[in-house]
């Protein structure tokens, strides 16, 4: 079936420092792939998202790169802060029932 | 800035009780989500609404799940018997349901322990 592969599943980086977690994704018909972060006991938060159309996107120090041939995309964390700290999971949709298959979280910790 | 809403926030139940969460989307999403998450995992779907009718709930333990959106706006998650197993996050989310918009706005979730 379809899956979502996620790595790694904890990262500990000193502030200031990058951060990358890369996913890869199982069935080629995914189109749609958003980055979600998840602070303890809130649900998870859309921070960036990117369609199979474009290869790479970025948003202040948020960036998320795909590669649809090896179906593998990455989210790219510039400049780390404390605040930065949470688990990230990435997912993948494809049209029809639009729904998000997730991977299993990556926990970030950004060392003052 | 438009969320959804769930509650309670956290539930505390004895096995073989049943067990409801209530989830209102945001204002004009006419796609509903209920996913589990278990400690540790990433959400997985229960069930899948658009409007009031269920467009996938093929991962849904039918047997003691059922959920409904009566009037195609807010839902009920039921759990009956609850099981041990049943202790996860229980996470409604929402999307405007247009072709073009894939986004899914996420609640706060409902913490549920059985005991």
């Amino acid at each position: 079936g379809e899956n979502v592969e996620q790595h790694p599943s904890t990262l500990s980086v000193q502030e200031g420092d990058s951060a990358v977690i890369k996913c890869t994704y199982s069935d080629s018909a995914s189109n749609y792939f958003p980055w979600y972060k998840q602070e303890l006991g809130k649900g998870p938060q859309l921070i960036i998202d990117i369609r199979s159309n474009v290869g790479e996107k970025k948003d202040q120090r948020i960036a998320v790169t795909l590669n649809k041939t090896a179906k593998h995309f990455s989210l790219h964390i510039t400049e780390t802060q404390p605040e930065d700290s949470a688990v990230y999971f990435c997912a993948a949709s494809k049209p029809g029932t639009y729904k998000y298959i997730f991977g299993t979280g990556t926990r970030l910790k950004v060392l003052a | 800035e438009a969320e959804v809403a769930q509650s309670p926030r956290y539930k505390i139940t004895e096995k073989s009780q049943a067990v409801a969460f209530w989830c209102d989307p945001i204002s004009g999403h006419a796609t509903l989500y209920w996913y589990r998450q278990i400690l540790g995992q990433g959400p997985e779907l229960l069930v899948q609404f658009q409007d009031e009718s269920v467009v996938d709930d093929s991962q849904l333990p039918k047997d003691r799940f059922s959920a409904e959106r009566l009037k195609g706006v807010d839902s009920t998650l039921k759990i009956q018997p609850a099981e041990l197993g049943d202790s996860a996050m229980y996470l409604c989310a929402s999307s405007s349901g247009q072709v073009v918009r894939y986004e899914q706005y996420f609640g706060p979730g409902t913490r549920l322990t059985v005991t």
